[in-house]
């Protein structure tokens, strides 16, 4: 049972739509992540928030639009995507994104979109 | 740049053991990472390397040389359920994660 939940697990959408992923950790975790896993790439970090704050945006198109209301929560608010945005996108957390962590990211179980 | 650099896939048999290796140039080190990600599922913490040498945690070993910027994964009595992707991370000067494109492993009975 992961600490992290991601929801939903699958979407499908047109490239036209509005859609949100939401992602939720109980761990305590002062810093939450999105990354996006495409097949045989490496993870690619997208936002970071620490405290509730942004500290990163590794030049992700403004069609990805993240939210942090509180510590515990994490959205990615989605528009006008492309096909090649198709791919597993994953929450992670961890304790705080400055500092040290011997065991690395807590993560969720991503949600797989397709845009058609 | 920085660069993890980890075989695409591997295949091994069921009871057999499987070495998947690791090598980095990245800005700094603050750790060496294994994660276990089954299809469809979120990647899970298998062991943490920051100083030299063999890091054992029951059939999985970890093996890190910061000279070398080397690293394996070493699944020893292997099964079914070891077949999933093994994703090598490595914590740089700004304890960011720089991640390497992950090794799918095949168990055959």
């Amino acid at each position: 049972e992961t600490g992290v939940t991601q929801t939903p697990r699958h979407l499908v959408m047109g490239m036209t739509n509005k859609k949100s992923l939401k992602c939720e950790q109980h761990l305590g975790h002062n810093a939450m992540y999105w990354y996006k896993q495409s097949a045989k790439k490496p993870l690619e970090l997208m936002f970071v928030y620490n405290f509730k704050e942004q500290t990163e945006n590794n030049s992700v198109p403004s069609r990805f639009s993240p939210e942090c209301p509180n510590s515990s929560h994490l959205f990615l608010h989605l528009h006008t995507l492309q096909p090649e945005d198709s791919a597993l996108y994953l929450c992670a957390s961890s304790q705080d994104a400055g500092t040290h962590s011997f065991y690395g990211y807590t993560f969720g179980s991503g949600t797989r979109l397709t845009v058609v | 740049g920085q660069n993890i650099d980890q075989p695409t896939e591997m295949t091994a048999t069921e009871g057999a053991i499987v070495q998947i290796n690791c090598t980095y140039q990245t800005s700094g080190f603050n750790g060496l990472f294994w994660y276990q990600q089954h299809a469809g599922e979120a990647p899970t913490f298998l062991s943490y390397n920051v100083l030299d040498g063999l890091e054992e945690k029951g059939r999985f070993s970890s093996f890190l040389s910061r000279s070398k910027g080397y690293s394996y994964l070493l699944l020893k009595e292997l099964q079914m359920k070891d077949s999933a992707s093994y994703l090598c991370a490595v914590m740089d000067s700004n304890y960011q994660l720089i991640w390497g494109a992950g090794t799918k492993l095949i168990i055959k009975p």
